[in-house]
């Protein structure tokens, strides 16, 4: 049963243009959610996160938007970046729990 | 500064001969957490510590163990490592103390292969 998922498996953008990278959950219980962005054979790093209490977070060049009655988050990337090309996965958690569900990521190429 | 720390980067081992994997942290983090990810897959939660307390996954094989002797340090043990346990192992911590920032840290993991 996977919670939190991330239907496009891949997304190609020119350079400069915006990425916009979606998540979909099921769970309503799901309060604070996350975005990590992955290279090959490295962990994970965060990116930028969102609580429910909010509709759009902003950091630089990456904006979350969470739409809670649909279920749904998106991040964008304006402009994007060659070196932005990596897996993209989201993540979420509910208060007070401490367990992390993550998506199955989408596999970004900036194209230069 | 490395926060979290991942020994080996890569670490090979025996059809059934038993391995573990290290994580330390620096950060003095509560919670620690060893994901499983497999290509093209999301990071699957195997276990995770809330301090000393342990929780496992429902679907985590019990070949899978783990120790977490104080708070810098949480070990992955696999019994009996199996063709398919061939996988990128990651370790992260997270405060545990509700905040308004609630992100995991993770380290750079262990890619495990399995002969």
């Amino acid at each position: 049963d996977q919670q939190v998922k991330q239907n496009s498996p891949s997304l190609s953008v020119q350079e400069g243009r915006i990425s916009i990278l979606n998540c979909d959950y099921t769970n309503s219980m799901f309060d604070y959610f996350l975005w990590y962005k992955k290279y090959p054979a490295e962990g994970p790093t965060f990116l930028i996160s969102i609580s429910s209490i909010k509709d759009k977070n902003e950091d630089g060049r990456f904006t979350v938007f969470l739409n809670k009655s649909a279920k749904h988050l998106s991040l964008h990337i304006v402009p994007s970046q060659p070196g932005d090309s990596a897996v993209y996965f989201c993540a979420a958690l509910s208060g007070g729990y401490q367990k992390v569900t993550f998506g199955t990521g989408t596999k970004l190429q900036v194209i230069p | 500064d490395a926060m979290v720390i991942q020994n080996p980067r890569y670490q090979v081992t025996q059809f059934g001969k038993p391995v573990t994997l290290s994580c330390s942290q620096t950060l003095n983090h509560n919670v620690m957490y060893w994901y499983q990810q497999k290509s093209s897959q999301a990071p699957k939660l195997l276990f995770h510590y809330y301090d000393k307390d342990f929780n496992n996954e429902a679907d985590t094989p019990d070949n899978f163990q783990s120790r977490r002797p104080n708070t810098s340090f949480c070990f992955l043990d696999i019994r009996s490592p199996g063709l398919g346990d061939a996988a990128m192992y990651l370790c992260a911590t997270k405060s545990g103390i509700p905040t308004t920032n609630e992100k995991l840290f993770f380290g750079s993991g262990t890619q495990l292969s399995v002969l």
